[in-house]
C-alpha cells in the first residue's frame, strides 16, 4: 500500500529553527509538495520538489531525496504565526496526491 | 489569493436527510477535488474531476456523489447523511497544465450529522 509518515507534533522555539521529516512509499512518484494548513483553516501550498536536493524559499525550505524516499521542511526564524499543521503530500504515479497526517507545530515564546 | 467558496461553512444535519455541499472558483481551472478530513487526520480523496461532465471516485469509499456540469462549480450530494458522515469536506481545484499542479483548496464544509 501507499504510505506517508510524519512526526505527529513537534515543538519549538520563536526564533529557533525546526526540521520536519517525511518518508514515503508510493507507487511511483511524481513530485512531493508541502502544504500549510492553520487550525479550522484550508491547506496552502508551500513547497514542490521533483528532483533531489534542496528548494529554498524565503525562510522556509525544502529538501528531497528520493532514493530515500524522505523530505524534509526546514523553517528558519520562527514565528508565532507559524504554528500550524504541516502536510505532506506526493503524487503518485497516477497523478494522485497522497496526503500524510501532518505534523502540528507549536510554537513556544 | 485562490478564488474558491465552498458553502455552507457549517452545517448541523438530522440522518437521513438528503444535502449537497457547493464549490465554486472563478480560475478558471479544468480539475477539481473533493477531500474529506478529520481532525488531526490525512486528507482522503473521495472525488475529482479533471473537466466538464468529467468525474471519478478516489481512494476513500463514500456514498456521495457529484456532477461537474460547469467549469467552474463542482457539488457534492449525499443522498441520505448518517453520523458516520460527520466530517471536515475540503473542495480543492489545480489549473492541470504543469506538473506542479498546486492545489487550491476552498475553506471547508464542517458537517455534523445527528
Amino acid at each position: 500500500g501507499q504510505n506517508i509518515d510524519q512526526p505527529t507534533e513537534m515543538t519549538a522555539t520563536e526564533g529557533a529553527i525546526v526540521q520536519i521529516n517525511c518518508t514515503y512509499q508510493t507507487s511511483g512518484f511524481n513530485g512531493l509538495f508541502w502544504y500549510q494548513q492553520h487550525a479550522g483553516e484550508a491547506p496552502t501550498f508551500l513547497s514542490y520538489n521533483v528532483l533531489d536536493g534542496l528548494e529554498e524559499k524565503g525562510r522556509f525550505s525544502s529538501f528531497l531525496s528520493r532514493s530515500k524516499g524522505y523530505s524534509y521542511l526546514l523553517l528558519k526564524e520562527l514565528q508565532m504565526k507559524d504554528s500550524a499543521s504541516y502536510l505532506c503530500a506526493v503524487k503518485d504515479s497516477n497523478y494522485q496526491l497522497i496526503w500524510g497526517a501532518g505534523t502540528k507545530l507549536i510554537i513556544k515564546p | 489569493e485562490a478564488d474558491i467558496y465552498q458553502t455552507p461553512r457549517y452545517l448541523v444535519i438530522g440522518t437521513g436527510k438528503k444535502i449537497t455541499l457547493e464549490c465554486s472558483q472563478t480560475m478558471g481551472h479544468d480539475k477539481m477535488y473533493w477531500y474529506q478530513q478529520d481532525p488531526g487526520m490525512e486528507l482522503h480523496l473521495i472525488h475529482y474531476s479533471y473537466g466538464v461532465n468529467s468525474t471519478e471516485k478516489g481512494d476513500l469509499s463514500s456514498e456521495s456523489t457529484v456532477s461537474r456540469i460547469r467549469t467552474e462549480h463542482f457539488p457534492l450530494t449525499l443522498e441520505s447523511a448518517r453520523p458516520s458522515h460527520t466530517s471536515q469536506y475540503l473542495c480543492a481545484s489545480s489549473p492541470g497544465t504543469s506538473d506542479v499542479e498546486t492545489q487550491y483548496f476552498g475553506p471547508g464544509t464542517r458537517l455534523l450529522v445527528l
